[in-house]
């Protein structure tokens, strides 16, 4: 079974800033799939990135990167240049490579982005 | 350029009345998903489809039940709502396969049970 971790519930930057946010996981699986999801308020859930677990390098789209630490499963996401649309919950999840697309979520952090 | 619909966006129902929740997709995906999401939480994952083979999460009630005619088109039924079934829930797809694991989600259906 896969385990996700959160530990910031609440987080806020100024817009323009850089903020990171904390994942941690748990899995027994030698190949997985690691992804950041945002839930902006009343819109839906859209992918963010995603990373291959057997990829070492650092997957990056845009103003969004991550920091992923295979050994100490961790999975930190990077938003550079905040801006007032970055403003959602931003659920960490986890998938195993080859038994199917279920996802286990992180129990999310609210980002909010002041102007 | 909606991928992924839900109707209606809000719903309300009275305690144990029989309510239907819809989605259909333009995605061509296979495999649909529904989710449970209560307030400030993570979506809770309620059944799925590989095409029209119907998969159960062992923990969900069998108050909630699902069909799906086609391809494109789910239903997600709640026999007798109660008050604790209020929440958003999700449909969401996707491709099967390692390489095609992104879902996509609907905007959602808010449910509320007076």
């Amino acid at each position: 079974a896969q385990t996700v971790t959160q530990s910031q519930p609440e987080m806020s930057v100024q817009e323009a800033e850089t903020v990171t946010l904390s994942c941690t996981y748990d899995t027994s699986e030698s190949n997985y799939y690691l992804f950041w999801y945002k839930q902006p308020p009343s819109r839906q859930m859209i992918l963010v990135i995603r990373q291959e677990a057997y990829k070492q390098q650092n997957a990056t789209e845009n103003r969004f990167s991550v920091n992923f630490q295979k050994a100490a499963k961790s999975f930190s996401l990077k938003i550079s240049d905040s801006q007032l649309g970055d403003t959602a919950m931003y659920f960490c999840a986890a998938s195993r490579y080859n038994a199917g697309n279920m996802l286990t979520f992180g129990g999310g952090t609210r980002l909010m982005v002041k102007p | 350029d909606a991928m992924v619909i839900q109707n209606p966006r809000y719903q309300v129902t009275q305690f144990g009345k029989p309510v239907t929740l819809s989605c259909s997709q333009t995605l061509n995906h296979n495999v649909m998903y529904w989710y449970q999401q209560k307030s400030s939480q993570a979506p809770k994952l309620l059944f799925h489809y590989y095409d029209k083979d119907f998969n159960n999460e062992a923990d969900t009630p069998d108050n909630f039940q699902s069909r799906r005619p086609n391809t494109s088109f789910c239903f997600l039924d709640i026999r007798s709502p109660g008050l604790g079934d209020a929440a958003m829930y999700l449909c969401a797809t996707s491709e099967e396969g390692p390489g095609k694991n992104i879902q996509y989600f609907g905007a959602g259906t808010r449910l509320s049970v007076l």
